[in-house]
């Protein structure tokens, strides 16, 4: 069974500028959350779809923004890029529905550094 | 915040079972532990979660105190790719607002040396 996948891996970008990264989950996985990792914050939280809705939000600007497809795979896009953007991306996928407690599972990850 | 205490860093030697402590005391009776390890460059790996009773999977074991305070991951014979940052988190049940939210403290990077 294929893992996530995030696409572009790497991406280089300059401030003021717009970003979309794509994320392909598990099959038959609904939920899609997003991540943003830094050497300085860490793992943290950016939202989750679920069925094509925003079911829960972090704490960052309205900069960042994101949706799901019908078909589970999702986006996230970030506009009017700074230079603290730059980070690695991480989308996680989960099977939901089954009313047992699943696992996230992760991609790889975009690296996004902006100059 | 994260609702979990690790170690920054520990060091085991290669072949040896490698213990990885947790300390999360404000635990809710129907908070999951789960823990993940990140190898440089990668994406955070799922390794194995638990509620309550003692978890065994093929990566490793959980081992969850009675009064669920803290827990144990334990990697029975570490290897040098065992070399890894390793987060335990406790994550809220499935049906919850936050079910699809982990929060990630700074993890115990573990050295699994020859």
């Amino acid at each position: 069974k294929a893992g996530v996948t995030q696409t572009p891996r790497y991406l280089i970008k300059t401030r003021g500028q717009q970003v979309t990264l794509s994320c392909s989950p598990i099959s038959g996985h609904r939920s899609v959350s997003w991540y943003q990792q830094t050497p300085g914050q860490g793992l943290q939280f950016l939202f989750e779809y679920f069925s094509e809705t925003q079911r829960n939000k972090g704490n960052f600007p309205g900069r960042f923004s994101g949706r799901q497809f019908s078909n589970s795979r999702s986006e996230m896009n970030v506009s009017t890029l700074e230079l603290g953007d730059s980070a690695l991306y991480l989308c996680a996928s989960s099977l939901e529905g089954t009313g047992a407690n699943q696992p996230q599972h992760f991609g790889d990850g975009t690296r996004l550094s902006i100059l | 915040d994260a609702k979990t205490t690790q170690p920054t860093s520990m060091d085991c030697a290669e072949g040896r079972a490698a213990n990885l402590p947790c300390n999360h005391s404000t635990i809710s009776g129907n908070e999951y532990v789960y823990w993940y390890r990140q190898i440089h460059s990668q994406g955070p790996q799922y390794i194995i979660h638990g509620l309550k009773n003692n978890e065994t999977n093929e990566m490793a074991s959980l081992i969850i105190t009675e009064d669920r305070k803290s827990s144990t991951l334990i990697l029975p014979h570490a290897t040098l790719r065992d070399t890894a940052v390793y987060y335990c988190i406790v994550r809220v049940p499935h049906g919850s607002s936050n079910t699809g939210k982990l929060i990630f403290g700074q993890g115990t990077t573990l050295q699994v040396k020859p």
